[in-house]
């Protein structure tokens, strides 16, 4: 079955510093995977995604994800973390009938 | 402005009352989604629909039920909630191509007391 495992459920990072968030997922079949982001109070949203069509993904407010098969992991980064990006962020892989499975979440906390 | 709508927001209700969450959506997504999300718990899947009329049993269904009558309504039941439903509930709809991400209702906060 497909699973996805986010490690540290708390990351704290500095203002301009790099943001690292782990993913890695299991899958049976060649993965499509997600990374969507929760502000306080709200839905999630679609930070970015893989489809199979480049290892590298961008996405939005400066967040990219590179894919690699080989450690079946979807890390996602950011150069240099604004006070902005405080928020959770989840990982998700697809499985049958559309179905997302997510990982348990990383709460970032932007210190300044 | 088109997505997915919940209602109600929040809502309190008294151990062994029942209750129906609304989604709704205006984009002709085929699929929808109920999802709960706990602390450290991720999101978990309740129930799903792949089309009108049709509902599916997800990881965590016990306690719910579902109906998909039209195609953009998509509604959860509980029928005797307990304290172990006090949650967030999402709704999500997606178009089913493998491409597409979900859009995601913005929650409705319940606590069973």
């Amino acid at each position: 079955a497909q699973s996805v495992t986010q490690l540290g459920s708390h990351v704290s990072v500095s203002e301009g510093a790099l943001v690292l968030l782990r993913c890695n997922y299991s899958s049976s079949v060649p993965p499509y995977l997600f990374w969507y982001v929760q502000y306080p109070n709200q839905g999630l949203q679609l930070l970015l995604k893989y489809t199979s069509a480049a290892t590298l993904v961008k996405g939005i407010n400066g967040f990219e994800a590179e894919f690699k098969k080989s450690e079946t992991s979807f890390h996602l980064t950011k150069p240099s973390a604004h006070m902005s990006d405080a928020a959770e962020y989840f990982c998700a892989v697809r499985y049958g009938n559309n179905r997302l499975a997510f990982g348990k979440g990383n709460q970032v906390v932007v210190i300044p | 402005n088109a997505g997915v709508t919940q209602t109600p927001k929040f809502r309190v209700l008294k151990t062994g009352q029942s209750m129906t969450l609304l989604c709704a959506q205006d984009m002709n997504h085929e699929y929808m989604y109920w999802y709960r999300q706990d602390p450290g718990m991720g999101l978990r899947l309740i129930h799903y629909s792949v089309g009108e009329g049709t509902t599916a049993k997800g990881e965590v269904p016990d306690g719910y039920n579902v109906s998909r009558l039209k195609k953009q309504n998509f509604l959860l039941g509980l029928e005797s909630a307990a304290p172990s439903q006090t949650s967030v509930y999402f709704c999500a709809s997606s178009t089913g191509s493998y491409n597409y991400g979900y859009t995601f209702g913005s929650g409705t906060r319940l606590t069973v007391v």
